[in-house]
């Protein structure tokens, strides 16, 4: 069965400074790997998604992730912290079942930008 | 750009009331689902639906839950009696195809039960 794991529940960064946030997966398949962001009271943004090709993979608002499989991970950077970057960060991991997938979301992470 | 929209953007309840989330999926897309964020928790997956009727459902969507395509351009969520701990945030998502390359998700509905 498929699992994310988001190491850190909580991470606090000061603006300008680099952002990394975790992601380690289980997958029996290979995987399609996702980062969703949600602002307060906002609903699910995806950032990015890694299906096939290249690894290293380039989203919205400067961030990019890169899939390692050897490590099962996909973590999450931004060289350059912005305020407006304060929000809760979802890996998510699809799951292939009986013919029609769905993700699998880890715990999250709530990153906080501070001055 | 295509979006799936949600209605309502709150609802808030008295418990054992039935409450009907709606959603209005991309126009194109054939296979719909509904996700739930109880505050401050991960989303889960609730259910999965395509060709009028359900294809997976999690251990969560017990029998108080049913989903309807009734107009082909809606799809909704039903309680039937809500519970105190059904308050969450639902989301609805569509996809073109079975991939989630192409999964879309709504704004979500914030559902309160008092």
């Amino acid at each position: 069965a498929q699992s994310v794991t988001q190491l850190g529940s909580h991470v606090s960064v000061s603006e300008g400074a680099l952002v990394l946030l975790r992601c380690n997966y289980s997958s029996s398949v290979p995987p399609y790997l996702f980062w969703y962001v949600q602002y307060p009271n906002q609903g699910l943004q995806l950032l990015l998604k890694y299906t096939t090709g290249a690894t290293l993979v380039k989203g919205i608002n400067g961030f990019e992730a890169e899939f390692k499989k050897s490590e099962t991970s996909f973590h999450l950077t931004k060289p350059s912290a912005h305020m407006s970057d304060a929000a809760e960060y979802f890996c998510a991991v699809s799951a292939f079942s009986g013919g029609y997938n769905k993700l699998i979301f880890g715990a999250g992470t709530r990153l906080a930008v501070h001055p | 750009e295509p979006e799936v929209t949600q209605t309502p953007s709150h609802q808030v309840t008295q418990m054992g009331q039935e409450v009907i989330l709606r959603c209005v999926p991309i126009s194109n897309h054939l296979y719909f689902y509904w996700y739930r964020q109880i505050l401050g928790q991960k989303v889960e997956f609730l259910v999965s639906f395509y060709n009028n009727e359900i294809s997976e459902k999690s251990e969560i969507f017990d029998d108080q839950f049913s989903v309807e395509r009734p107009d082909g351009s809606n799809f909704t969520l039903k309680i039937r009696s809500t519970k105190l701990e059904d308050s969450a945030m639902y989301f609805c998502a569509s996809s073109s195809g079975t991939s989630v390359r192409s999964l879309f998700f709504g704004p979500g509905t914030r559902l309160t039960v008092l």
